[in-house]
């Protein structure tokens, strides 16, 4: 069965500080794709970043970038220089063919 | 261009009732996807239609159903509610792969 774990419900940054979120992963395919996605409090879904299975460099948006290790299925989130704004609940999220699987989330507060 | 629209935003039924939500996607997209979303259980595919045909189904039991009109457009039926499918229900549209898709605001769902 394939699985999307996030073993850290919550998380706290001080604005400007680095913060780094975890996500492991089971599947025993080799295409597929990875995601994090900020839900914030007025609950649209945004994604955040996105990685390709196949492509060993790490995806990079802006102050967001990833640490995707295949061989141990983890696919960490850093958010460099956080703002007020990137607080909201984070979820990893992976999808093999059509169907798509998430995490529990991550909540972030963001303290000024 | 205008992103995925849900209607209604917010419902309340009583046990045992059925409810219609409604998912309008942007426009040009042809696939649908519908999740639901409950503290407990985290985020859960419940299926995907594409070109008015579903094209994936989560596991969720028959109560729960879909349809897509030719405009692209979808709705998701319960029948026979039950306190437990009180959650916010998320629809996600993309223009073929779900790789792609971008999420709704959702709808609230209250089943007392």
């Amino acid at each position: 069965a394939q699985t999307v774990t996030q073993s850290q419900p919550e998380m706290s940054v001080q604005e400007a500080e680095t913060v780094t979120l975890s996500c492991t992963y089971d599947t025993s395919e080799s295409d597929y794709y990875l995601f994090w996605y900020k839900q914030p409090p007025s609950r649209q879904m945004i994604l955040v970043i996105r990685q390709e299975a196949y492509k060993q460099q790490n995806a990079t948006e802006n102050r967001f970038s990833v640490n995707f290790q295949k061989a141990a299925k983890s696919f960490s989130l850093k958010i460099s220089d956080s703002q007020l704004g990137d607080a909201a609940m984070y979820f990893c999220a992976m999808t093999e063919g059509n169907q798509f699987y998430f995490g529990t989330g991550t909540s972030l507060t963001v303290i000024p | 261009k205008a992103g995925v629209t849900q209607t209604p935003r917010y419902l309340i039924k009583t046990r045992g009732q059925q409810v219609t939500l409604s998912c309008s996607p942007i426009s040009g997209h042809r696939s649908v996807s519908w999740y639901q979303q409950t503290p407990g259980q985290g985020l859960q595919f419940l299926f995907e239609y594409f070109s008015e045909t579903q094209r994936n189904k989560g596991n969720f039991p028959g109560r729960f159903s879909g349809r897509q009109f030719s405009n692209s457009r979808s709705e998701m039926n319960v029948s026979t509610l039950e306190l437990g499918d009180s959650a916010l229900y998320l629809c996600a549209s993309s223009l073929g792969s779900i790789r792609e898709q971008f999420f709704g605001p959702g709808t609230r769902l209250t089943v007392l």
